[in-house]
């Protein structure tokens, strides 16, 4: 149980292009799901925190109209990268909660820009 | 000083090795305890899920925590190549909306 899927797994676009990744709860039905980006040898940076129904809470420092997060249902989140830049390629890592239990992950998206 | 703190390793055991891997943080309010497996390019996978202080086991894993300390640690037992991951702490509040502040990783390499 507590299966999270991400799509695409890997995606390469060209630097003002927009991106969108998906982020589904396979077998529950998340209350709340969160996206992190992870650069290299690094630790995972939340950026928004999406609850189902209501505006996404961001991070201090992340753009929200650069990073559009839609929570449309409790099994899907979507983060679209928009216009995006060579400085937005990183690994995307999106993770879901199931009541008051902790995060599970999905498997994460590379994006890289060109 | 970061809220938790976590050696970032490398850490390289032979196989069999019993390997500890360990967090301090800062924050008392701190009530709930993780440890993460990531593989390279891959998400997170949760191994062990702690309330509080004390021991949980399963299998060859076994979490402490000592809240009068702020230190938890993760015990691998008999340690195989498989385990070879970075191994990430993470912790959050009663409450809190579920948000998780995790350690910088440590990475573990079992060898042959």
């Amino acid at each position: 149980g507590a299966v999270v899927s991400q799509h695409p797994s890997r995606v390469i676009c060209k630097s003002g292009t927009s991106v969108k990744i998906e982020c589904r709860s396979l077998d529950f039905q998340a209350t709340t799901m969160f996206w992190y980006r992870q650069f290299p040898k690094q630790s995972l940076m939340l950026m928004a925190t999406s609850n189902e129904g209501s505006k996404a809470t961001y991070e201090q420092g992340v753009e929200k109209d650069k990073f559009l997060i839609n929570h449309a249902s409790l099994t899907l989140s979507t983060l679209t990268v928009t216009s995006a830049h060579p400085e937005d390629s990183s690994f995307y890592i999106c993770s879901a909660t199931l009541g008051a239990e902790t995060q599970y992950f999905g498997p994460g998206t590379r994006l890289l820009v060109l | 000083q970061k809220e938790v703190e976590q050696d970032p390793g490398p850490l390289s055991v032979p196989e069999g090795a019993i390997v500890s891997l360990n967090c301090t943080y800062s924050n008392s309010a701190f009530q709930y305890f993780m440890w993460y497996r990531q593989y390279s390019r891959k998400g997170p996978e949760l191994l062990m899920y702690t309330y509080s202080s004390g021991n949980k086991e399963d299998g060859r894993f076994t979490a402490q925590v000592d809240k009068s300390s702020k230190y938890i640690s993760l015990f691998i037992r008999d340690s195989q190549p498989s385990d070879s991951a970075t191994y990430l702490c993470a912790m959050r509040f009663t409450g809190g909306g579920n948000k998780l502040t995790f350690g910088t990783g440590t990475q573990l390499k079992v060898e042959l």
